[in-house]
């Protein structure tokens, strides 16, 4: 189906593992974007990426890799979770640009103990 | 600090009512505001925008409202209907930071029957 999807849409996990979280879009819209949800906050850009093999941080990248071989997948990795890390995660893409709509996914609720 | 501000976290109106969303902003480099609508367990999408030239911007029952001495913006729907239960997230971007938004920490608005 068309659109953007995310995978896993639930995962729990331990502090100390590496986990990757899979955000893939079928739009070849040239940007993408990592955010995470957390009450009060909203919602915080973790990194972006204009186009593929370009990646740049948001407001909160400390602790998360982002990677962008292909113009369609933007998966985010956490390389050693940490309880803070306990959010819903939100992946988004935009066909340009400045003002361009961002169209989000579903949401990956990830909870590290 | 938060540069984009809700500071209602949530909202209570009459089918029928007008339900009126608030959001203030800090800086004045903002020049785009969104606002963008949240289901649960969806990802957020894209309702209303409104450029820094406006200080209004009308589609359908949901206007934008911009007072930029004030650096406030304001959200109106009339009539308010059931389905319009969501969270509603603010969301303004610089005019030089290509797509990245800041985004408020929402408002859970409620639409009673």
């Amino acid at each position: 189906d068309a659109g953007i999807t995310q995978s896993p849409r639930y995962k729990i996990t331990e502090t100390g593992r590496q986990v990757t979280l899979m955000c893939h879009q079928t739009w070849s819209h040239s940007y993408m974007f990592w955010y995470r949800q957390d009450l009060g906050h909203g919602l915080r850009l973790i990194y972006y990426s204009a186009a593929a093999d370009i990646t740049d941080k948001g407001e909160v990248p400390d602790g998360y890799v982002v990677s962008r071989s292909k113009t369609e997948n933007f998966p985010l990795t956490l390389e050693s979770a940490t309880r803070s890390q306990t959010s819903v995660y939100f992946c988004a893409s935009a066909r340009r640009g400045r003002g361009d709509t961002q169209y989000f996914g579903p949401g990956t609720r990830l909870t590290v103990l | 600090d938060q540069q984009v501000k809700q500071n209602s976290p949530s909202l209570s109106v009459q089918e029928g009512r007008i339900s009126i969303l608030n959001c203030d902003y800090t800086n004045s480099m903002f020049d785009y505001f969104l606002w963008y609508k949240k289901y649960p367990a969806e990802g957020p999408t894209f309702l209303i925008s409104i450029s820094s030239i406006k200080d209004k911007n009308e589609d359908g029952r949901f206007t934008v409202f911009l007072n930029k001495s004030a650096k406030h913006l304001s959200l109106h729907i009339v009539p308010s209907q059931p389905g319009d239960s969501a969270v509603y997230f603010c969301a303004a971007l610089y005019n030089n930071a290509g797509n990245m938004l800041t985004f408020g920490g929402g408002t859970r608005l409620m639409v009673k029957p």
